[in-house]
């Protein structure tokens, strides 16, 4: 089946750096992306879609200067969390959508990034 | 207004026993499609089944069956033959619109437990 890769998979940073998490797409082409934010024990929250090529799609609500999205190639898209604070400290978790047959309708999902900002 | 509703937050079912986890959704879109993920507790998400709003039979995916019905708007889950493996958070999801780019939101989920 399609695999997604996402890293790192847990982080620790200090308040106010950036963090770079990545979401590849190793067997297919993901035409869209999406990154979602889930607090403990509760729902996936979309922050964001992102087309390949194109500026990504927020949600209302969610700082885009804050939560850079870019989606340069079809097998990458990278989130980057700006001046960290602890409010940021989430499981974040993309997800990618491709073309064809068999992957047009499923999302597969990365395995998640552990933020915890001290 | 919740477009997904799963009023479950937490369900308790016997090993080897069928279980039905609940899902209703709101959308004035004809087309749409409905999924359920799985969460272990490691946080990964898997694909259980997908049901298109066209499609006219229920989907089914071994022990996973979609009891769709459509007027009423809901989505059930169906798992037979409950396992232990199957203690997790279940999402069902909704996707509005044909096209591929349509975000796919989530319900708040339900923590299913299985009793040896």
């Amino acid at each position: 089946g399609a695999v997604v890769s996402q890293h790192p998979s847990r982080v620790i940073c200090k308040s106010g750096t950036s963090v770079k998490i990545e979401c590849r797409s190793l067997d297919f082409q993901a035409t869209t992306m999406f990154w979602y934010r889930q607090f403990p024990k509760q729902s996936l929250m979309l922050m964001a879609t992102s087309n390949e090529g194109s500026k990504a799609t927020y949600e209302q609500g969610v700082e885009k200067d804050k939560f850079l999205i870019n989606h340069a190639s079809l097998t990458l898209s990278t989130l980057t969390v700006t001046s960290a604070h602890p409010e940021d400290s989430s499981f974040y978790i993309c997800s990618a959508r491709g073309r064809g047959i068999l992957t047009n309708e499923k999302l597969f999902f990365g395995s998640g990034t552990q933020l915890s900002v001290l | 207004a919740q477009k997904i509703t799963q009023t479950q937050p937490g369900m308790f079912v016997q090993e080897k026993e069928a279980v039905t986890l609940d899902c209703t959704y709101d959308t004035s879109d004809p087309s749409y499609g409905l999924f359920w993920y799985k969460q272990p507790s490691s946080g990964e998400m898997i694909f259980l089944i997908y049901q298109g709003s066209y499609d006219q039979q229920n989907a089914t995916e071994g022990r996973y069956s979609l009891n769709f019905q459509k007027a009423r708007k809901s989505a059930n889950l169906v798992i037979s033959a409950s396992q232990l493996g199957d203690s997790a958070m279940y999402f069902c999801a909704m996707r509005e619109g044909p096209s591929s780019a349509s975000k796919i939101i989530f319900g708040s989920g339900t923590r299913l437990s299985i009793r040896p």
